[in-house]
């Protein structure tokens, strides 16, 4: 089946700096990716669509100079937390959908614990 | 963006006892999709269905896609403690590439 995997798995930052989240598909090409964010015990909530070759597409409230996206090629996605503060500690998770697959299906990466102290 | 109405929000049960939740939305989709996930990890694709009416299991796990379109339904038989999770409806409609995920259901099986 198709594997999106991320890294970090986790990651312990201070206030201030910078953090990259890297998303990757294993066997399939995804013109596609999403970010999502997601605090405990609630559902995913989407924060961008990551596109090939062009800008992220960015869901109201979220700040693209906050959460950089970079697309550049069909397979990694990446996404930047500029300037990390506590408020932005929690799982970040991307997944993405297979530009060959005849099914409409998203498949997820095992995310990214973001603790910023 | 828009939430899907996913019920129950949490279950207990004892381990054997069957298991069903559902999700309905305001508008309509052309697909639904199932997903569990576990504490500290990413969802994990369970079922996708595709058409109205149409019912597809995954061993102990069967799902259905609503007549109406605005809704699916989950049920797991013979509940057993690894089925412990949080499940997770995702719907998509014609245009675009989001998927509307609902609220999700945490259920627990007491052995």
């Amino acid at each position: 089946g198709a594997v999106v995997s991320q890294h970090p798995s986790w990651v312990i930052c201070k206030s201030g700096t910078s953090v990259k989240i890297e998303c990757r598909s294993l066997d399939f090409q995804a013109t596609t990716m999403f970010w999502y964010r997601q605090f405990p015990k609630q559902s995913l909530m989407l924060m961008a669509t990551s596109n090939e070759g062009s800008k992220a597409t960015y869901e109201q409230g979220v700040e693209k100079d906050k959460f950089l996206i970079n697309h550049a090629s069909l397979t990694l996605s990446t996404l930047t937390v500029t300037s990390a503060h506590p408020e932005d500690s929690s799982f970040y998770i991307c997944s993405a959908r297979d530009d060959a697959g005849v099914r409409n299906e998203q498949f997820f990466g095992p995310g990214t614990r973001l603790t910023v102290l | 963006g828009q939430q899907l109405n996913q019920s129950p929000q949490s279950m207990f049960i004892q381990e054997g006892e069957d298991v069903s939740m559902n999700c309905t939305s305001s508008s309509i989709f052309n697909t639904w999709l199932w997903y569990k996930q576990d504490p500290g990890e990413g969802p994990v694709l369970l079922i996708a269905l595709y058409k109205a009416g149409e019912l597809t299991s995954n061993g102990r796990l069967t799902a259905q896609f609503g007549i109406t379109r605005k809704d699916s339904f989950l049920n797991i038989s013979a509940s057993i403690p690894s089925d412990v999770g949080i499940y997770f409806c995702a719907g998509h409609g014609n245009t675009g590439n989001q998927f509307y995920f609902g609220t999700g259901t945490s259920l627990t099986v007491i052995p």
